[in-house]
């Protein structure tokens, strides 16, 4: 069965430096999605994007963040500056229309 | 702003003891109703998508239904393995006029425990 998957499984950064998140999505799919997990908490929506642009963010989708899809493969999140408060879980999820998969996620440790 | 609301956030069961899980929700544009099961550690996992009220799903011994107001996801006879915690979410598509903009809003879960 087809999967989404997310490298790297684990990334530990120190506090200010830029970390790009990857994910590849299942082929055919359409909509691409960002979630964050922090522990113990539930999965927050980012942002979700289509045709090459974002199409909604939430409130925690600021100016740290930016998504691109750069090789029409691959999807990434950037964070510049990280910040303790960004260590999660963050999750990429694809879907074509009304289904979502997602991949198994990448744990952001920042110190 | 949507809302999703999951009880009991902690269930222990039995091995056999069926019971059901609860997500209520405050939407506007419900698109569909997913449920997910999620592992320690692990990424969500697909279960079922409702899309209209009186919709039923099985797998196994998972049935989830919907009404207008909420969803149930019943676990029949439930084994060890079930244990995790089970996420609702609902899929609304926002307010830009290009209808692309659909996002999931998740619950903060249920873990079902079972044991043995």
């Amino acid at each position: 069965e087809p999967e989404v998957t997310q490298t790297p499984s684990h990334q530990v950064t120190q506090m200010g430096q830029e970390v790009i998140l990857r994910c590849v999505p299942i082929s055919n799919h359409l909509y691409f999605y960002w979630y964050r997990q922090i522990l113990g908490q539930k999965v927050e929506f980012l942002v979700s994007f289509y045709n090459n642009e974002i199409s909604e963010k939430s409130e925690i989708f600021d100016d740290q963040f930016s998504v691109e899809r750069p090789d029409g493969s691959n999807f990434t999140l950037k964070i510049r500056s990280t910040k303790l408060e960004d260590s999660a879980m963050y999750f990429c999820a694809t879907g074509s229309g009304f289904r979502a998969f997602f991949g198994q996620g990448t744990r952001l440790t920042v110190v | 702003e949507d809302q999703v609301t999951q009880s009991p956030e902690a269930l222990r069961l039995q091995e056999g003891e069926s019971s059901s899980l609860n997500c209520s929700y405050t939407v506007s544009g419900l698109r569909g109703l997913f449920w997910y099961r999620q592992d320690p550690g692990k990424g969500p996992e697909f279960l079922f998508t409702l899309y209209s009220a009186g919709e039923e799903k099985e797998k196994e011994r998972l049935k989830a239904t919907l009404t207008k107001k909420e969803s149930f996801l019943h676990i029949t006879a439930p084994k060890p393995e079930d244990s995790a915690t089970y996420l609702c979410a609902v899929l609304t598509l926002g307010g830009n006029s290009g209808g692309s903009n659909y996002k999931l809003t998740f619950g903060k879960g249920t873990l079902l425990t079972v044991n043995p």
